[in-house]
């Protein structure tokens, strides 16, 4: 079992609808969590990190981790074309150990 | 100014050269990275340095050798280049002291030929 598991794509969704992702991690002494965006091209860049269980939302973006369950998902809502990339999970645990999970890719169809 | 920056862009080489690529960040973060990214868009950590000393050293082959002259500059050296080292390399940068998210430079996209 890979130690941060993401559904590669693409995962095809209309313009204005809700995109779900999810990653999935083995290492349950996982501390943080990311969700890096990566458009074709370019480098990843940062647009949520979440902590502890439940829900952080900042702006059409939530995250939202279960430690117990050990997954952690992005939502985008009111999807926009402009959102079409590869979204990165990361994954922090102890000893400073970093993974990124493989990515999954989002179209959004106007 | 650009918080992390690496250079060059592009390196095209031949099999069994010797190249770097550089990288610097002015965010005052204590804490650097060299990733690499394959054709299947798979992002794998290389090394990490805190303040100048290494933390992380993943298995790679050892004709890749970073060098951190401080803690604002990172550069990895790749000795005897092969085929298969071709790839995205990208640099980031955090400051683990407060469990900030990585900032990534524009990467290096190697290809040996």
């Amino acid at each position: 079992q890979k130690e941060v598991e993401q559904n590669s794509g693409p995962l095809s969704v209309p313009e204005g609808a809700i995109a779900s992702l999810n990653c999935t991690y083995s290492d349950r002494v996982s501390q943080s969590f990311f969700w890096y965006r990566q458009y074709s091209g370019k480098s990843p860049e940062l647009i949520m990190s979440i902590y502890s269980n439940g829900d952080k939302e900042d702006g059409r973006f939530t995250a939202q981790l279960n430690k117990a369950s050990q997954y952690v998902s992005l939502l985008i809502r009111d999807s926009q074309p402009s959102d079409s990339a590869t979204y990165l999970c990361m994954i922090k645990a102890a000893g400073n150990k970093l993974t990124f999970g493989g990515g999954t890719r989002v179209l959004v169809k106007p | 100014d650009t918080a992390v920056s690496q250079t060059p862009k592009y390196l095209v080489t031949q099999m069994g050269n010797d190249k770097s690529i550089k990288c610097e960040q002015n965010l005052g973060h204590d804490t650097m990275y060299w990733y690499k990214q394959d054709s299947k868009k798979f992002l794998k950590i290389m090394f990490s340095y805190n303040n100048k000393e290494l933390i992380i050293n993943e298995t790679v082959p050892n004709r890749f050798s970073p060098k951190s002259p401080d803690k604002a500059h990172l550069n990895l050296h790749i000795n005897s280049l092969e085929l298969g080292d071709s790839a995205v390399y990208f640099c980031a940068s955090s400051q683990v002291r407060t469990g900030s998210g990585y900032t990534f430079g524009s990467g290096t996209r190697l290809t040996v030929v």
